[in-house]
This record gives C-alpha cells, sequence and structure tokens, in this order.
C-alpha cells in the first residue's frame, strides 16, 4: 500500500521569505505522479504543482517549486517570497499510474504567512 | 468551466439520524470520487466511480454509509445512522476518465454530528 507523510504538522514564516514544506512517500511502483494541493480555509482543494517521477527535471509554477528525490522518496515543495494569500493548509499526494488509481494524501501541514 | 458542485455547505445532525450530500461533477468527467477529511488529517477515499459503475469502495463503511451516481452524471453519499466520528468534511472530485488531467475537487460539505 501507497503511503504519504508530511513531518511538519504546522509551520510559519514572514512574508516575503522562502519556506519549504517535506513529503515522504513509500510505494512500490515505479511510475507515477506527486502533487502538492493548497486547502485555503474555503475548503476546496487546489492543485498547486504536479511531478510526474518518470521525468528528471524539477516541476516549477511561478514562485512554487519542488525538489524531487526518486531514489530517497522525497518530494518538497519550494515556496518563494511568500505571499499572506499562501496561508492555508498544503497535502502532499500520491498516484500510480497503473493499477489501482486511487490519489493518496499525506496528513497536511499548516502554512501561515505573518505580515 | 463550472467547477464540481456539492451541497449543502455546512450540516449539522443528532447521532443517529440520516444525511445525504450531493455532487454534480463538471461536465464530461467520467470519474468521480468521494472523500472523507477528517479535521486535521488529509482526505481518505471513501467510493470512485466510473460512470455509474464503482470502481473502488474498500473504505467506505458499507454498515452505515451508501453512495450512487445514476446515469453517470450526479452523485450522493448516504449516512444512516450518523455517528459522532462520522464528524467531518466530504469532499467531491472529478477527473477525466482514469486520471489525465488531474482532480477537481468541490468545495465540501462540513457534516457535524452532535
Amino acid at each position: 500500500a501507497q503511503t504519504v507523510t508530511q513531518s511538519q504538522p504546522e509551520m510559519s514564516v514572514q512574508e516575503a521569505e522562502t519556506v519549504t514544506l517535506s513529503c515522504t512517500y513509500d510505494t512500490s511502483e515505479s511510475n507515477y505522479y506527486l502533487f502538492w494541493y493548497k486547502q485555503p480555509p474555503s475548503r476546496q482543494m487546489i492543485l498547486v504543482i504536479r511531478q510526474e517521477a518518470y521525468k528528471q527535471q524539477n516541476a516549477t509554477e511561478n514562485r512554487f517549486s519542488v525538489n524531487f528525490q526518486k531514489a530517497a522518496k522525497s518530494f518538497s515543495l519550494k515556496i518563494s517570497d511568500s505571499q499572506l494569500g499562501d496561508t492555508a493548509m498544503y497535502f502532499c499526494a500520491f498516484i500510480p499510474i497503473q493499477g489501482a488509481q486511487k490519489l493518496v494524501f499525506g496528513q497536511g501541514t499548516r502554512l501561515t504567512i505573518n505580515p | 468551466e463550472a467547477g464540481v458542485a456539492q451541497s449543502p455547505r455546512y450540516k449539522i445532525i443528532e447521532k443517529r439520524q440520516s444525511v445525504a450530500f450531493w455532487c454534480n461533477p463538471i461536465s464530461g468527467h467520467a470519474t468521480l470520487y468521494w472523500y472523507q477529511q477528517i479535521l486535521g488529517q488529509g482526505p481518505k477515499l471513501l467510493i470512485q466511480f466510473q460512470n455509474n459503475g464503482v470502481v473502488d469502495d474498500s473504505q467506505l463503511p458499507k454498515d452505515r454509509f451508501s453512495a450512487e451516481r445514476l446515469k453517470g452524471v450526479d452523485s450522493t453519499l448516504k449516512i444512516q445512522p450518523a455517528k459522532l466520528e462520522d464528524s467531518a468534511v466530504y469532499l467531491c472530485a472529478s477527473s477525466e476518465g482514469q486520471f489525465l488531467g488531474g482532480y477537481t475537487f468541490g468545495s465540501g460539505t462540513r457534516l457535524t454530528v452532535v
């Protein structure tokens, strides 16, 4: 069974700082996708960034980038120039390409950006 | 395009009562998912539909939870009878086929059982 672990329940940084959220996962699959989702108080899950496991290049989306270490099964999210609107719960998630395609989430990290 | 619609947004019921949640996925999305998110935890998949057939309901407590997706479009999730531990946010999501571009989530229904 696949598992996703986020070891930081809460993080807090000042506006404009850079922050890195950690995520590790466990799987025997070789092909899969990894995601970071943002969940603001509105509760809707918003896709932040996606990484295909077969791609060595780390994904980037504007201020958001990942550090994907396949051998270590690590997938961290870096937020640069953090903004007040980045305050939210962040979830790391995994889905295999083959077999039972269900999105498995970590426990989440509550990120607070302080003015 | 319109997003995934869910209703109601909030629901408070007493234990042993029944409750139903409704979800309207994005038009054309064949796959629909119901997730349960207990406070402080990540979402957990309850049931996955492909069109109107069930693909995975291994984590659905079938003694009290039921779900259907008539005509492969809207879906309802029912709890009967509710327990205190069912208090959670119930999220609906949809995707094209078997995951091509990702999931789109609704805003969820927050259920409180007292």
